[in-house]
């Protein structure tokens, strides 16, 4: 089975405090992607990236930054916390592909970490 | 328009009822994909079933069965004889590998929160 390991599943972070979500995949995808999910907004994707050291931006990219240093794991960065980004964040792979949509690939998701910022 | 539409926001019914999800899509391409997945209360998105847009057959997996129809547009899910473990927010989504819908191709539903009822 796939799994896809999110290092925090709660975590309550200051203002202008610089954060770090950490993502794991175990399947040797080559796609991975940090989605965030708000009520009433669903899933947007804010980064994915298709290989190690490449990285793309998605729909909301403002105020992340993101890191692929290994094909394995791939960081979330909040350079610095605001309130607005206080969300549930999901992270996911899947196989190679222009994206996991444009190549039909089934996407696997982690547990999700909920990020408030206070 | 959304290309994903979800219309149930939210649908509660008893136990041992039989629901049905529905999902309706907008796509131009020929060739696409669409997925369902469930989201528990704990935040994972489990995938559930990928059907390419070639592939009209209904599936049915043990209590769960899906219904797909090009002519509507329509990928409807149905739960036969619910239980209160299927109690989860539902997500459809299409991934479009020629044409927009998020930047790697896939768009999600705004999701259906089922409640079942014991």
């Amino acid at each position: 089975d796939v799994k896809v390991t999110q290092s925090s599943r709660y975590l309550v972070k200051r203002t202008g405090e610089k954060v770090f979500l950490e993502c794991v995949q175990d399947m040797d995808h080559e796609n991975m992607f940090w989605y965030r999910q708000d009520p009433g907004l669903g899933l947007r994707l804010i980064y994915f990236s298709y290989d190690v050291k490449m990285k793309e931006k998605g729909d909301i990219p403002e105020g992340y930054s993101v890191s692929r240093e290994k094909k394995e794991r791939f960081s979330l960065i909040l350079e610095s916390a605001s309130t607005n980004q206080t969300s549930m964040y999901l992270c996911a792979s899947s196989l190679i592909g222009r994206g996991a949509g444009a190549s039909g690939n089934t996407i696997y998701f982690g547990e999700g970490s909920w990020l408030t910022v206070v | 328009a959304q290309k994903v539409t979800q219309a149930q926001t939210e649908i509660s019914v008893v136990e041992k009822e039989d629901v049905t999800l529905d999902c309706v899509y907008e796509t131009r391409d020929t060739t696409y994909y669409l997925f369902w997945y469930k989201q528990p209360p704990s935040g994972e998105l489990v995938f559930l079933i990928r059907r390419n847009s070639f592939d009209e057959q209904n599936e049915i997996s043990g209590r769960y069965s899906w219904n797909f129809q090009k002519s509507t547009s329509s990928f409807n899910f149905t739960i036969t004889a619910s239980q209160v473990v299927d109690s989860a927010v539902y997500f459809c989504a299409l991934s479009e590998p020629n044409s927009g819908g998020g930047a790697d191709g896939l768009t999600f539903g705004k999701g259906t929160h089922l409640i079942i009822q014991p």
